[in-house]
């Protein structure tokens, strides 16, 4: 069965720190890798997006992932957070059909 | 540009009741995909619709239906609700449902059961 992996449920990290979030993924074939965001009081909405070409990903507001297919994995990494950051990040990957397939959630506090 | 509209934001209903949820999505768009979003069970797809068809189902009872019509509005409807149907519904619009599209989130209805 296709599915998602988030590995840290919680992450708390202080300004200034690096972040990386995990993600794994379960798909056969081609697979559409996404990461998403959701600020306090805010809908979700894309950070990024992966389906072909560079497997390294440059998103919104400095931050990236990288697509590693032989670890089918698509972490997002972001290399000096704000306490802007603060939010929820769920990954979610499509294979050739359409339905995707969401993981539970991170969430991150970012202290000042 | 207006972005995904739900209504209503909260509804609170009893067991054995019935429900039905309603989504604008973003002008242009065709395509509006549900979802359900527990602490539990995180976030899981319920349909999708395009072109007033359902063209994909996720693993949900038959008492979760929808429908869309031909402005692209969609309405979910739940049935016989059960204690476990509270959730977080969440609504997205993308311009044809590819898998490679961008979907925008509407920002929830919260539906408590009692």
């Amino acid at each position: 069965a296709q599915s998602v992996s988030q590995h840290n449920h919680h992450v708390i990290l202080s300004e200034a720190a690096s972040l990386e979030l995990g993600c794994n993924y379960s798909y056969g074939g081609t697979v559409n890798l996404f990461w998403y965001v959701q600020y306090p009081g805010q809908h979700l909405q894309l950070l990024l997006k992966y389906f072909s070409g560079d497997p390294l990903v440059k998103g919104i507001k400095g931050f990236e992932a990288e697509f590693i297919k032989s670890k089918f994995s698509f972490n997002l990494r972001k290399p000096s957070v704000q306490w802007s950051d603060t939010a929820e990040y769920f990954c979610a990957a499509s294979g050739g059909s359409y339905i995707p397939t969401f993981g539970r959630g991170t969430s991150l506090i970012v202290h000042p | 540009k207006a972005g995904v509209t739900q209504t209503p934001r909260y509804l609170i209903k009893t067991r054995g009741q019935q429900v039905t949820l309603s989504c604008s999505p973003i002008s242009g768009h065709r395509s509006v995909s549900w979802y359900q979003q527990t602490p539990g069970q995180g976030l899981q797809f319920l349909f999708e619709y395009f072109s007033e068809t359902q063209r994909n189902k996720g693993n949900f009872p038959g008492r979760f239906s929808g429908r869309q019509f031909s402005n692209s509005r969609s309405e979910m409807n739940v049935s016989t609700l059960e204690l476990g149907d509270s959730a977080l519904y969440l609504c997205a619009s993308s311009l044809a449902g590819a898998p490679t599209d961008t979907q925008y989130f509407g920002p929830g209805t919260r539906l408590t059961v009692l």
